[in-house]
């Protein structure tokens, strides 16, 4: 079964401060995603990687970047965290094969910047 | 630009009632058509798709939706409601990119009465 690990489910962090959230997937996934999920407002794109050290810029990067310098492992950072960006950040991967494949989304992370 | 509505926030069903979640999309071309569910605490589950063919879908735990073009419509059904089933739904929607970037709708949240 695939497994999709985001390393906090809560987060409390201060204005200002940097703010790291890592993701990592077991099935060997080409495609990696980040959303952030707000009420009434759905799921929104941040950034997604279709390879190592690739990225793209979703709906919503401003505010945010990424890291991929392993296939397995996502990363999403706050440069500069804003109450703003308070939120529910959900992971996703995919293989790249077809659209066959579905998203597999881990539990995610709830950020609350104070 | 494609988009996703769904015109419910919220639809309180009987447990053992029919269900139907409504999604309307946005997309020039023949879109590809997902449904996915989040439990509370979880991440997002895949319930079922459509990319062609035949245009009643069968998806997981009794689900199954259906395509109709000339309404750009692909509504979420299911015929005996279980209080398991109390949760969000996601409708999406992808394009052809060959990355699955989905857009999402806002999503509808059931509530199953006893």
């Amino acid at each position: 079964d695939v497994k999709v690990t985001q390393s906090s489910r809560y987060l409390v962090k201060r204005t200002g401060e940097k703010v790291f959230l890592e993701c990592v997937q077991d099935m060997d996934h080409e495609n990696m995603f980040w959303y952030r999920q707000d009420p009434g407002l759905g799921l929104r794109l941040i950034y997604f990687s279709y390879d190592v050290k690739m990225k793209e810029k979703g709906d919503i990067p401003e505010g945010y970047s990424v890291s991929r310098e392993k296939k397995e492992r996502f990363s999403l950072i706050l440069e500069s965290a804003s109450t703003n960006q308070t939120s529910m950040y959900l992971c996703a991967s995919s293989r790249a094969s077809s659209y066959n494949s579905p998203l597999h989304f881990g539990n995610g992370t709830r950020l609350t910047v104070t | 630009a494609q988009s996703v509505t769904q015109p419910d926030i919220h639809i309180t069903v009987s447990e053992g009632a029919s269900l139907e979640l409504r999604c309307n999309y946005s997309y020039g071309a023949t879109p590809y058509l997902f449904w996915y569910v989040q439990s509370p605490g979880q991440g997002l589950q895949l319930l079922l798709k459509y990319f062609s063919g035949d245009t009643l879908v069968q998806g997981i735990k009794g689900f199954e939706a259906e395509f109709k073009r000339s309404q750009s419509s692909f509504n979420l059904r299911k015929p005996s409601v279980h209080w398991s089933d109390a949760a969000e739904y996601f409708c999406a929607v992808a394009t052809n990119t060959g990355f699955q970037k989905l857009v999402f709708g806002t999503g509808t949240r059931l509530l199953v009465s006893p």
